[in-house]
């Protein structure tokens, strides 16, 4: 079993619909998630972090934790098509001294 | 300005070579972390490193060396025993206590000629 697993997608949303991305995990002494938004060529950079159960909102972005569902999703409201890009699920596994684990990424097209 | 630098954005290495990636970071972060990213691909982890002159291997590490004589400072050597080095080297780095969002550097481009 991956430690974080994301659905490659690709996902097609309209312009001003919600997209929804998902992420699971599978070490539950796991603390600490994030979302981070890389463009092709491009690093990753962060565009959410999480470390409590329930919603946190940033702008149009909102990150929801479920640690005992052992799940983490990301919501974006309003997509432009500025949000097409991969977003990499990343969780800090505290087995082996905290290293931060990436999913594979769900890539994200927003069509006018 | 505070941040990770990583050096050069491209380098070209010969069959048989060993090369040196420079990572810096002046966020007094005590965690660092070097990833590769095949086209296409999520990012793999091949070191990590949470305390100067002390680093764990990731899922990744044949083929690699790293060292960490400074907190600034970690960079990986890609060494002749990496059959398939081809790839998107990209450094990050943390605090590891409080909130440990990682942040990461323009990365590398290694191409074997």
């Amino acid at each position: 079993q991956k430690e974080v697993e994301q659905n490659s997608g690709p996902l097609s949303v309209p312009e001003g619909a919600i997209a929804s991305l998902n992420c699971t995990y599978s070490d539950r002494g796991s603390q600490s998630f994030f979302w981070y938004r890389q463009y092709s060529g491009k690093s990753p950079e962060l565009i959410m972090s999480i470390y409590s159960n329930g919603d946190k909102e940033d702008g149009r972005f909102t990150a929801q934790l479920n640690k005992a569902s052992q799940y983490v999703s990301l919501l974006i409201r309003d997509s432009q098509p500025s949000d097409s890009a991969t977003y990499l699920c990343a969780v800090i596994v505290p087995g082996g001294g905290n290293k931060l684990t990436f999913g594979t990424g769900t890539q994200l097209k927003v069509e006018l | 300005d505070g941040g990770i630098t990583q050096s050069p954005k491209y380098l070209f290495r010969k069959e048989g070579q060993n090369v040196t990636l420079s990572c810096e970071q002046n966020l007094n972060h005590d965690a660092m972390y070097w990833y590769r990213q095949d086209p296409g691909q999520g990012l793999r982890l091949i070191y990590y490193s949470q305390i100067v002159n002390d680093f764990q291997k990731g899922d990744i590490a044949e083929g690699y060396s790293v060292s960490r004589e400074k907190k600034e400072s970690f960079p990986l050597t890609v060494t002749s025993a990496q059959k398939n080095p081809t790839a998107f080297y990209l450094c990050a780095s943390s605090k590891v206590e409080g909130t440990t969002e990682a942040f990461f550097g323009q990365g590398t481009r290694l191409t074997v000629v």
